[in-house]
């Protein structure tokens, strides 16, 4: 199974700061990468899929990068609704893993 | 709209049983894999299982293998996950997912609201 490891695992930011999370996975996966932004008592909701292409709707404040084994999520200007936990998920074979989370927290 | 909406959770005690649903509407169901997340109180995502659109291709998380059996009924609109055999590590929120594999490879793009599962005596 390939395994995904986030880090950090609590990140605490102020609005306006720019914050990167980083996703690393064990073997490599091309570029079958998601980001989900999960906000508490609701389902996840996916922000970037095949590492880098912006889901309709989202801001383009957040913007994903690399390919193979190391992946990040970068937001440039932190807005008071990002405020939220973050997840990368690989897709590249059964079965499909999740990075452990980022909570992303207000400094 | 497109929407997912999953059903069939409660309260069961270890050992026991329980078959989840995931109605999808808004989209044609039979075009696309469905998936199964999991997500115990406090904790992180955790994939499941997932089928083919027409079914023919199932696939389990290692510790769901045996246990859990995924399906769905295409001419209902539905997915379903039933659990045998349930732990207490089962407790979880479990959602359903339109996994857009092989169709626009957007990974899981709609979300079900979720559906929890208690196991507890």
């Amino acid at each position: 199974d390939i395994q995904m490891t986030q880090s950090p695992s609590t990140l605490s930011a102020s609005v306006g700061d720019r914050v990167t999370i980083t996703c690393r996975a064990s073997q490599s996966i091309s570029t079958w990468l998601a980001w989900y932004q999960q906000k508490p008592g609701k389902a996840p909701q996916l922000l970037i899929y095949k590492a880098s292409s912006l889901e309709g709707g989202v801001p383009s404040t957040f913007s994903g990068s690399g390919s193979g084994t190391e992946f990040t999520l970068t937001i440039s200007s932190l807005q008071p609704d990002d405020f939220a936990t973050y997840y990368c998920q690989q897709y590249s074979s059964y079965p499909y893993t999740f990075g452990q989370g980022t909570k992303l927290e207000i400094k | 709209e497109v929407q997912l909406v999953a059903s069939g959770g409660g309260l069961v005690q270890p050992g026991g049983s329980l078959r989840l649903s995931c109605v999808g509407s808004g989209f044609t169901f039979d075009n696309y894999a469905m998936s199964w997340v999991r997500q115990a109180p406090g904790k992180g995502l955790e994939w499941v299982s997932a089928i083919s659109g027409r079914g023919g291709s199932r696939y389990y998380a290692d510790s769901m293998k045996g246990r859990f059996t995924i399906s769905r009924d295409n001419s209902k609109s539905t997915l379903y996950l039933q659990m045998n055999s349930l732990r207490a590590e089962d407790t979880a929120l479990y959602y359903c997912a339109r996994d857009t594999v092989g169709i626009t490879d957007f990974a899981f793009d709609i979300w079900g609201q979720g559906t929890m599962v208690t196991v507890s005596s």
